[in-house]
């Protein structure tokens, strides 16, 4: 079972900042996804990179697959109070028959103060 | 509406009670999953379905039971609850996409609490 790990674990920044969440294994992934998870809901798909290198942009997230595809970050510029929430990377197994199992890190609570 | 639901979105119980957690997809998904999220550690898989009448384990199966018999459908069962089982359960859905990934889309959660 590979192991996601994510840091922070907690992140309290100010309106307007800049923010980088990362997401590491020692295992290499077909795919990684980033999800975020608002209080009382369920996860949403954010992103989904598949291809090591790949810079992929969703407004003001920018998202980053390791060359390797062991890893992956998550930077968002001049974060919004609206911002907040728990954000989730997850990530496929390379090879195998995965059935579409996803692993997930233990996720990076942001709060964004106005 | 097209969507996953579940069902209830909070319970309460006792310990040894059989409890029942319902979850309905309306996209007629391959893929069907189960998780549980408690702090500290995000989401961890308890049961996944294939097909109707195809599943498997996950990470976490002990005390849980799965059944599908219709793909819209795929109910958790917790036979005897324990405390420890007290978490927020989220059901999620997929179809595997040409690369071999799939994009889960999950419902609201049930808050489950074993007194």
């Amino acid at each position: 079972t590979q192991l996601l790990e994510q840091s922070p674990q907690f992140l309290s920044i100010q309106e307007g900042e800049n923010l980088t969440v990362y997401c590491n294994s020692s295992s290499v992934f077909s795919s990684l996804q980033w999800y975020r998870q608002e209080p009382g809901e369920g996860p949403v798909l954010l992103v989904t990179v598949v291809t090591g290198g790949e810079v992929k942009k969703l407004k003001r997230l920018t998202f980053q697959f390791g060359d390797a595809r062991k890893d992956s970050s998550l930077h968002i510029t001049a974060a919004q109070p609206g911002d907040t929430g728990l954000y989730l990377c997850a990530a496929t197994n390379a090879g195998g028959t995965s059935y579409g199992k996803l692993t997930f890190g233990q996720g990076t609570i942001l709060t964004v103060h106005p | 509406d097209a969507g996953i639901t579940q069902s209830p979105r909070y319970k309460i119980t006792e310990t040894g009670r059989q409890v029942t957690l319902m979850c309905h997809q309306t996209w007629s998904h391959s893929y069907m999953f189960w998780y549980r999220q408690d702090l500290g550690h995000g989401l961890r898989l308890i049961y996944y379905s294939a097909a109707a009448d195809i599943t498997d384990k996950g990470e976490v199966p002990d005390g849980y039971v799965v059944s599908r018999s219709k793909t819209e459908n795929f109910p958790l069962t917790l036979e005897s609850a324990t405390r420890s089982q007290t978490s927020v359960y989220f059901c999620a859905s997929s179809e595997i996409l040409a690369r071999g990934y799939n994009e889960q889309f999950f419902g609201p959660g049930t808050r489950l609490t074993v007194l």
